[in-house]
């Protein structure tokens, strides 16, 4: 089954403490991207990766950190998490078909920091 | 700064009738749109985009519409579904009107309920 998979789900740590949000996909998909849900402030995009080795910042990239190694798994890395960056995490990958693009998101990943 | 945005929080629709969701952006580099529906505890699913080289896409049951020199754009969903209740989340980004883009802005999320 085609799917983007995050881990974990859910997530409470405190202040400082290092922490990484796994996300793959195994769509063969290039693109890959991080977004954070916050009340009254939509999804907003914090790193994309167009490809392997290839990533740029998004709108919000303060305080995280990405990697792309390899194709299928592009991990999200808080080496000092604060609170303000609690809220619901999701990343995506992308399908190109036709000239029409679809994203595909993985379930999510609910941080609380402490 | 806000870039796209949904300023209606919620909609609500009975079953049957028109569902109309607005989205107004500022940034006039925006050439490509996507509408995505999330349902609670899930993550966004696609729904339906457009190009700035039209004006109007339909699939389905869903169209949208844009308005470049008003810089707005609106989801119709025709009939509404109790199904269809859910968040609904328009997209922009800039890519010289192809889809390979990289950076994407949402807009703030309009929860949509369809009464039965």
């Amino acid at each position: 089954e085609a799917q983007v998979t995050q881990n974990p789900r859910y997530l409470i740590t405190v202040t400082g403490k290092k922490l990484t949000v796994t996300c793959s996909q195994n769509m063969n998909h290039e693109y890959m991207s991080w977004y954070r849900q916050d009340p009254g402030l939509g999804l907003r995009q914090i790193y994309y990766s167009m490809n392997v080795e290839v990533t740029d910042k998004g709108d919000v990239p303060e305080g995280y950190k990405v990697s792309r190694k390899e194709k299928r798994n592009f991990p999200l890395i808080l080496e000092s998490p604060s609170p303000n960056q609690t809220s619901l995490y999701f990343c995506a990958s992308r399908e190109l078909q036709g000239g029409r693009e679809k994203l595909f998101f993985g379930s999510g990943t609910q941080l609380s920091v402490l | 700064d806000q870039q796209v945005k949904q300023n209606s929080p919620s909609l609500s629709v009975q079953e049957g009738r028109i569902s109309i969701l607005n989205c107004d952006y500022t940034n006039s580099m925006f050439d490509y749109f996507l509408w995505y529906k999330k349902y609670p505890a899930e993550g966004p699913t696609f729904l339906i985009s457009i190009s700035s080289i039209k004006d109007k896409n339909e699939d389905g049951r869903f169209t949208v519409f844009l308005n470049k020199s008003a810089k707005h754009l609106s989801l119709h969903i025709v009939p509404s579904q109790p199904g269809d209740s859910a968040v609904y989340f328009c997209a922009a980004t800039s890519n010289a009107g192809g889809t390979s883009y990289g950076k994407l802005t949402f807009g703030q999320g309009t929860i949509l309920t369809v009464h039965p």
